[in-house]
């Protein structure tokens, strides 16, 4: 596609249930980003793949937060058990790869999450 | 470790004043930096970097590394220019944000 594509835009759940968070990439990028967004905090990174490397999920933070990014293309982020402090925008971004990485990132619109 | 601090969370400024916006980072390694920015209802753009050495909409930003800073300057503010700036480290694999300056512009 001609950007990075998240869906759903806006989610709202209920604490405790499990949610899923879709990132499409630009056509051709290798590598994809989750970052996490909320007030005061900034930009959080949460878990980067490239390829077909093992991913960086050193930002990951908890055990309730898992992704897979299936065929090298699209990637689903999960959050179980949701607590109302998951609640933030999840930006997923896609870059050519680590050696062009200075060409930055392309950023989706994001996913607003919103845990009642 | 890598981080990148922007010590003002909130900066106001009036059109046509200058605008500086602050980054210093942490990184122990050849540092390359990134400004980010998000206008209201937007998603989060690349604005520049400071390998190209380029100005954008009228910004530039000098990597100082004895001083290891990054700030963004515009020497005469719009009220477009009113968005949420992150300055951005990358790291061995990832891009390291800072926690976001929000700019107003005041007319």
């Amino acid at each position: 596609g001609a950007g990075v594509s998240q869906s759903p835009s806006n989610k709202v759940t209920e604490k405790g249930k499990d949610v899923e968070l879709r990132c499409d990439p630009i056509s051709g990028h290798t590598a994809l980003y989750w970052y996490r967004q909320s007030l005061g905090q900034g930009l959080e990174f949460l878990i980067y793949f490239q390829g077909n490397s093992a991913p960086d999920k050193s930002g990951l933070p908890s055990d309730r937060f898992s992704a897979e990014r299936t065929g090298g293309s699209v990637s689903t982020l999960t959050i179980q058990r949701t607590q109302q402090e998951d609640s933030a925008v999840y930006l997923c971004a896609s870059s050519l790869d680590r050696g062009l990485i200075s060409y930055g990132y392309t950023f989706g619109s994001g996913t607003r999450l919103t845990v009642v | 470790a890598q981080r990148v601090t922007q010590p003002e969370k909130l900066l106001s400024v009036f059109k046509g004043a200058p605008v500086e916006l602050k980054c210093n980072y942490s990184y122990s390694g050849s540092p390359e930096l990134f400004w980010y920015v998000q206008y209201s209802r937007q998603r989060l753009q690349l604005l520049l970097r400071h390998i190209s050495r380029e100005s954008i909409k009228g910004f530039t930003a000098d990597l100082n590394k004895g001083e290891t800073s990054f700030h963004l300057k515009k020497p005469f503010a719009q009220e477009e220019d009113s968005a949420m700036y992150y300055c951005a480290l990358q790291g061995a694999q990832k891009l390291v944000f800072g926690q976001g300056t929000r700019l107003t512009i005041n007319p």
